[in-house]
């Protein structure tokens, strides 16, 4: 199976600040990558396919870049709407596969 | 609006079965595959397989081959996930979610079903 590792494990962000979550895959995925964010007791929600295209109705503060096995999903402008945790996965081979997440809190 | 409503929550002794039911609406079901997701109390999410709504093709996660069975009714655009032989390892919110083409992303989701297994 690609193991997908996520950093950091959890991170805090004041008002306005950017952050960044990384995720590397075990073996290259070809941009087979997205990112979910999760509130709790809810179900993700998709912000991120193909390593860096913007879901529909996501804001635009939200981008991911990367290639081979190392992506990075950055959030410029943090709001507190943006506190949950933030997940890769890879859809490059079965089984399909998802980072352990990043938890995500406004400072 | 596509939309995925989910069955309401089991709570069922081990060794038992359960059946869950996703009912979708607002696009064409039998142009789509949906996939089933496994996420316990503060853990990481896995994939349990997916079934192409047209066909009831399937794909499964070894992990769970054995435990889950998908199946779809066209007729009426649901799926249908049978999880067998129940343990407390069982217990978990389970998810279904609609799953694109190449490059196999989940961007529509239920709303998840809490499955405990408990005597």
């Amino acid at each position: 199976d690609i193991q997908m590792t996520q950093s950091p494990h959890s991170l805090s962000a004041s008002l306005g600040e950017t952050v960044s979550i990384e995720c590397l895959a075990s073996e290259g995925i070809s941009n087979y990558l997205a990112w979910y964010q999760q509130k709790p007791g809810k179900s993700p929600q998709l912000l991120i396919y193909y390593a860096s295209s913007l879901q529909d109705g996501v804001p635009s503060r939200f981008s991911g870049s990367g290639s081979g096995t190392q992506y990075s999903l950055k959030i410029s402008n943090m709001q507190p709407e943006d506190e949950g945790v933030y997940y890769c996965q890879q859809g490059y081979k079965y089984p399909y596969t998802f980072g352990a997440g990043t938890k995500l809190e406004l400072k | 609006e596509v939309q995925l409503q989910q069955s309401g929550a089991e709570l069922v002794k081990p060794g038992a079965s359960v059946k869950l039911s996703c009912k979708t609406s607002g696009y064409t079901f039998s142009n789509y595959y949906m996939s089933w997701l496994k996420q316990m109390p503060g853990q990481n999410i896995e994939w349990i397989g997916n079934i192409y709504g047209g066909n009831g093709g399937t794909g499964y996660n070894q992990k769970f081959k054995g435990k889950a069975t998908l199946t779809v009714d066209k007729s009426s655009s649901t799926a249908y996930m049978d999880l067998s032989s129940l343990t407390s390892e069982d217990s978990a919110v389970y998810f279904c979610a609609r799953m694109s083409g190449r490059p196999h992303y989940f961007d529509y989701w239920g709303q998840g079903v809490m499955v405990t297994v408990s005597s």
